[in-house]
């Protein structure tokens, strides 16, 4: 089974300034997804950034970038220039690659992100 | 503009009784899911449907039950078998099964059992 971990249960960073939240994930599988999903205080999560296994190239969406060691299963989201938007829960998300058929995907725990005027 | 939409928003509950989550989507997805969200743990999957008049027990499925007759659709029933029902519950739908994982999620519905 797949563990998904986040070790920050609670974060906080001035305005502006850049923050690193982490995650550790444990499988035997050698296709697989990695995702980043913020959930603002109104609740609704959304889609952050994502990131294919097979990738070696770091994904990147605007200020948010991922550090993706694949041997040290590590999946680290950057958020940079820190805007009072970014105020929210991050939950880090495994899911196998496809090989037909459902795949789940499992959550971390979650970083409860603030950030400071 | 397409989306969730989950219902009621908060919803409170006398011990003994069921209740019925609703989760509807306009995105034409194949695939639905109940989570369910409590402090310190994370999502959890309650059930999951891939397709219409199909659905699958998630990890923990016991004292919930689901329905999918329609593709739009996908209500939660929390029945008075849940030992312990106050949490924040979570619909998502995604394009399908076969898909590159990205979920999309209603603004949840909080139900506190008293």
């Amino acid at each position: 089974a797949q563990t998904v971990t986040q070790s920050q249960p609670e974060m906080s960073v001035q305005e502006a300034e850049t923050v690193t939240l982490s995650c550790t994930y444990d499988t035997s599988e050698n296709n697989y997804y990695l995702f980043w999903y913020k959930q603002p205080p109104s609740r609704q999560m959304i889609l952050v950034i994502r990131q294919e296994a097979y990738k070696q190239q770091n994904a990147t969406e605007n200020r948010f970038s991922v550090n993706f060691q694949k041997a040290a299963k590590s999946f680290s989201l950057k958020i940079s220039d820190s805007q009072l938007g970014d105020t929210a829960m991050y939950f880090c998300a495994f899911m196998r690659g496809n090989s037909g058929g459902y795949q789940k995907v499992t959550f971390g725990t979650g970083t409860k992100l603030q950030v400071i005027p | 503009d397409g989306g969730i939409t989950q219902s009621p928003k908060y919803l409170f509950r006398k011990e003994g009784q069921n209740v019925t989550l609703s989760c509807e989507q306009n995105l034409n997805h194949d695939a639905m899911y109940w989570y369910r969200q409590d402090p310190g743990q994370g999502l959890r999957l309650i059930y999951y449907s891939q397709i219409v008049n199909d659905f699958q027990k998630g990890d923990i499925a016991e004292g919930y039950s689901v329905s999918r007759e329609k593709k739009e659709s996908f209500p939660l029933t929390v029945t008075s078998a849940q030992k312990n029902p106050t949490a924040f519950y979570l619909c998502a739908s995604s394009i399908g099964a076969s898909n590159t994982g990205e979920l999309f999620f209603g603004e949840g519905s909080r139900l506190t059992v008293l």
